[in-house]
């Protein structure tokens, strides 16, 4: 079992949509989480991340983290073709107070107009 | 302010040569990261600095790599001798705090022939 694991994708949905990327890990003891975004060809960015149970909101994206189902996703409103990227799931671990993250696969995602 | 620049961009050197890749973080930075992503994997961790000190390099795969960031500031990564398998993008992160979520760099394409 990876310790990182993504929905495979790719996923595809029409512009204005909500695209629901979603993200499970292994170590219970986690405790930051991130998304970042990666356009092909370029590095990651980070868009959000979130430590605490419950949604966080920026803009147009939502973070949703449920500890005790060990489950994090990334809820994109409003989707636009500027969306279409890999989104990277990333979880630091509670043995490390050093910030090493472990990354998922990522998922595809291409918003249609 | 600028962000983390690395160089070169890209690297062709045939197995049995030595490499050297450079990273320049964000000013003000102490923590910086190494990751690599081989062809068709994750990205995964090589190592942490903090200021010029490793706080963590369990992902560093074998003597062949080793890093250094001498007086805190920029790093290298040097692969002596380079082979087959050392090829894929290595990209350098840094960030303030520890769990802060990363920024990247460009990346380092690495080829090994």
């Amino acid at each position: 079992q990876k310790e990182v694991e993504q929905n495979s994708g790719p996923l595809s949905v029409p512009e204005g949509a909500i695209a629901s990327l979603n993200c499970t890990y292994s170590d219970r003891g986690s405790q930051s989480f991130f998304w970042y975004r990666q356009y092909s060809g370029k590095s990651p960015e980070l868009i959000m991340f979130i430590y605490s149970n419950g949604d966080k909101e920026d803009g147009r994206f939502t973070a949703q983290l449920n500890k005790a189902s060990q489950y994090v996703s990334l809820l994109i409103r409003d989707s636009q073709p500027s969306d279409s990227a890999t989104y990277l799931c990333a979880v630091n671990s509670h043995n490390t107070n050093a910030g090493k993250s472990t990354f998922g696969d990522g998922t595809t995602l291409t918003v249609k107009p | 302010e600028a962000g983390v620049t690395q160089f070169p961009s890209h690297s062709v050197i045939e197995k049995g040569q030595t490499v050297t890749l450079r990273c320049d973080p964000i000013s003000g930075h102490d923590n910086l990261y190494w990751y690599r992503r081989v062809m068709g994997k994750e990205i995964k961790f090589l190592l942490h600095f903090v200021k010029e000190s490793k706080q963590d390099e369990s992902g560093m795969p074998n003597n062949r790599f080793l890093a250094e960031r001498t007086g805190g500031t920029y790093s290298t990564l040097k692969v002596q001798p380079a082979e087959l398998e050392d090829s894929g993008v290595y990209f350098c992160a840094s960030s303030q705090g520890a769990s802060r979520g990363y920024t990247f760099g460009s990346g380092t394409r690495l080829t090994v022939v």
